[in-house]
């Protein structure tokens, strides 16, 4: 398999702009995990899909942030308008079952977000 | 509130050694711990996983150890590599809660010299 896929790996985009990440999870896994990392708060979950449907999305920052999952093979996270703030590593992860417990994890490789 | 924390930022050893990294947590009941490297400019990866039950697990040259009255894990990585150099996350899954949310420390780098 290859693995979670996610694009784009880099994009640097100016503040104000909308900015679309992309993530194709593991074929069968039906959970799918938003993840951003920064050096300072480290990796906090975005939010989490369960059967392609929104279960937690304590995580999202603010209003600005918003995921879909239309299918199972496919989600985005969308940022309008982006912030400065916003520079973060996203991560895109699944899983076979409900949720984090006693499951494996997989991440893809993350997009890296720079906003200037 | 609920605080992980992983004992120190860095840690530096000789190839050879027993690297032992620790993560602590408070306010927390953790059902499952789990531990992932993650290499520069990469995801993490899953390493292993302990349930609260359980004391010790062991996967080749690495061994997890799981003290819920410590509330504490570590993580021993023996005959240590350069190859193994990398920053290293512990994660917990609490009971009840969200299914999705797997609380991470900031990481330990290990760095291996040759």
């Amino acid at each position: 398999d290859a693995g979670v896929i996610q694009s784009p790996r880099h994009e640097v985009t100016e503040m104000g702009q909308e900015v679309t990440l992309r993530c194709k999870p593991i074929s069968g896994h039906n959970s799918l995990f938003w993840y951003r990392q920064t050096m300072m708060r480290g990796l906090e979950l975005l939010i989490y899909f369960n059967n392609n449907v929104p279960i937690d999305d304590s995580g999202m920052p603010e209003d600005r942030f918003s995921a879909k999952m239309p299918n199972a093979s496919f989600s985005t996270l969308k940022i309008q308008p982006s912030e400065p703030r916003d520079s973060a590593v996203y991560f895109c992860a699944s899983s076979l079952g409900q949720g984090v417990s006693g499951n494996t994890i997989y991440f893809g490789e993350g997009s890296w977000l720079t906003v200037v | 509130s609920q605080k992980i924390e992983q004992n120190s930022e860095a840690l530096n050893i000789q190839e050879g050694k027993t690297a032992t990294l620790t993560c602590n947590y408070t306010n927390y009941s953790p059902a499952y711990l789990q531990w992932y490297r993650q290499d520069p400019g990469r995801g993490p990866v899953f390493l292993l996983l302990i349930r609260e039950n359980e004391k010790e697990k062991r996967k080749e040259r690495l061994k997890v150890t799981f003290d819920t009255t410590l509330k504490q894990s570590l993580f021993h990585i023996t005959a240590s590599q350069p190859a193994d150099s990398a920053t290293y996350l512990c994660a917990l899954v609490g009971y009840g809660g969200s299914q999705g949310n797997l609380i991470f420390g900031k990481g330990t780098k290990l760095s291996v010299k040759p």
